[in-house]
């Protein structure tokens, strides 16, 4: 069992390129979430969907957008990347609909932006 | 003022000693309040989880919460070397996690 799983594990980029982070899980949950998590700083969430067709901002939308593409992936794209977003990424899932508060993480994205 | 304060340490123990970390918050309206345990290049995983105030053991692990002073504990008894990660404290209002706010963790080292 995979669990959640995400691409590219590393990443550097430079100032103003584009990229989109993948991430998939394969536990039937509904809700999916982009985290990141900065020194100091804890995690941070970006982006949500509470179930397939829906997305809502985090504490930290600003220079993201998601979609989530079926109920297993969950995109999140950086259309013009600045050094402020160099980070770890993380995604999550949980079950939600029933009252679980469990968030399952992926391995992470460390992504430099130069 | 941040939500959820939590010490970032470092924190470095013998093996086999007992470990308190900590949290305290300002929002009154959480309910659900929950431990991560992040190691080395790896993301968070669930370790405890409580509803309102109260202890709750788990092995050599026991999360306590006291609503009255908005403080929440983790300890670890009998420290173990493979214990050395990042922990992380996480609460919300809501029995969803759609709104699950983290500490910024505490990093904590058991030296053997």
């Amino acid at each position: 069992n995979a669990g959640v799983t995400q691409t590219p594990k590393f990443q550097v980029l430079k100032t103003g390129q584009s990229m989109t982070l993948q991430c998939a899980q394969d536990m039937n949950h509904n809700s999916m979430y982009w985290y990141r998590q900065d020194p100091g700083m804890g995690l941070r969430l970006i982006y949500y969907s509470a179930s397939e067709g829906t997305t809502d901002k985090g504490e930290v939308p600003n220079g993201y957008n998601v979609s989530r593409l079926n109920k297993r992936e969950f995109s999140l794209r950086l259309e013009s990347a600045a050094p402020s977003q160099t980070s770890v990424y993380f995604c999550a899932s949980s079950r939600d609909r029933g009252g679980s508060t469990e968030a399952f993480f992926g391995q992470g994205t460390r992504l430099t932006v130069v | 003022q941040k939500e959820v304060e939590q010490d970032p340490g470092p924190l470095s123990v013998p093996e086999g000693a007992i470990v308190s970390l900590n949290c305290t918050y300002s929002n009154s309206a959480f309910q659900y309040f929950m431990w991560y345990r992040q190691y080395s290049r790896k993301g968070p995983e669930l370790l405890m989880y409580t509803y309102s105030s109260g202890n709750k053991e788990d092995g050599r692990f026991t999360a306590q919460v006291d609503k009255s002073s908005k403080y929440i504990s983790l300890f670890i008894r009998d420290s173990q070397p493979s214990d050395s990660a990042t922990y992380l404290c996480a609460m919300t209002p809501y029995s969803s996690a759609s709104k699950i706010i983290f500490g910024s963790g505490t990093r904590l080292s058991i030296r053997p």
